[in-house]
């Protein structure tokens, strides 16, 4: 299995401050198209995730443009230019390339 | 707008069989991958398999045999059994959709239900 690690596991931010988390994966999530499969979500306290970026970089429908994906092959960073109250919740990011589907253990960001 | 709702009974027994429906309002279950994940109390999300429309599954071997996945498109419901649960099965389950490129590689899971907590216990 492709074995998920983010890191790090809980970040407190100030408003207004910006914020980034990484993930890297065991094996390559680089396809031969040229898209890396590695997805970004958000599960704010008590709901479900929410999808924020896909194919590594992409923003879905919706998501404000202060959240963006980069990186390729196994290292991977989502950032936030600048942090939000509403963006408190757990991170992951999940791998779609092989099954079966994995994921990170999750990024806890906390506003100070 | 695409809604999907888990609905089963919150409390099942250890050994016995775990059932969840997952109604999908809003559009088909035509061209998509049908999920569902999980998640244990204060734990991260596990993939535990998918439906295509066309009825084709793909599971996560973690489950070995004790999962089965099925979809009924007339009802616009996909659904999942479990069996011989025991309380590390206790979790939120939650259903997905997901779509696939040209490439027939699953892009993102963009839809999600609310999440159904289901309790194994004696």
């Amino acid at each position: 299995d492709v074995v998920m690690t983010q890191s790090p596991l809980s970040l407190a931010v100030t408003p207004g401050e910006p914020a980034s988390i990484s993930c890297r994966s065991s094996q390559r999530l680089l396809f031969g198209n040229g898209y890396n499969y590695l997805n970004w979500y958000l599960q704010k306290p008590g709901q479900s995730p929410q999808l924020l970026i896909y194919l590594g970089s992409t923003r879905a429908s919706g998501v404000p443009d202060r959240f963006s994906g980069s990186g390729s092959d196994t290292d991977f960073t989502l950032t936030i230019s600048r942090v939000e109250a509403e963006d408190l919740g757990v991170y992951y990011c999940l791998q779609t390339l092989r099954t079966p589907y994995t994921l990170g253990q999750g990024t806890k960001l906390q506003i100070k | 707008q695409v809604q999907l709702k888990e609905s089963g009974p919150g409390l099942v027994k250890p050994s016995e069989t775990l059932s969840l429906i997952c109604t999908v309002s809003g559009g088909s279950l035509n061209r998509y991958y049908w999920t569902w994940f999980r998640q244990a109390p204060g734990k991260g999300l596990e993939w535990i398999g998918y439906v295509y429309s066309s009825g084709s599954t793909n599971y996560n071997p973690s489950f070995k045999s004790r999962v089965s996945l099925s979809r009924d498109t007339s009802k616009n419901q996909f659904s999942l059994v479990m069996t011989s649960v025991t309380p590390a099965d206790t979790a939120v389950y939650f259903c997905a959709r997901a779509h696939a490129d040209n490439y027939n590689i699953l892009v993102a899971f963009d839809h999600w239900g609310q999440g159904s907590l289901v309790l194994v216990s004696s």
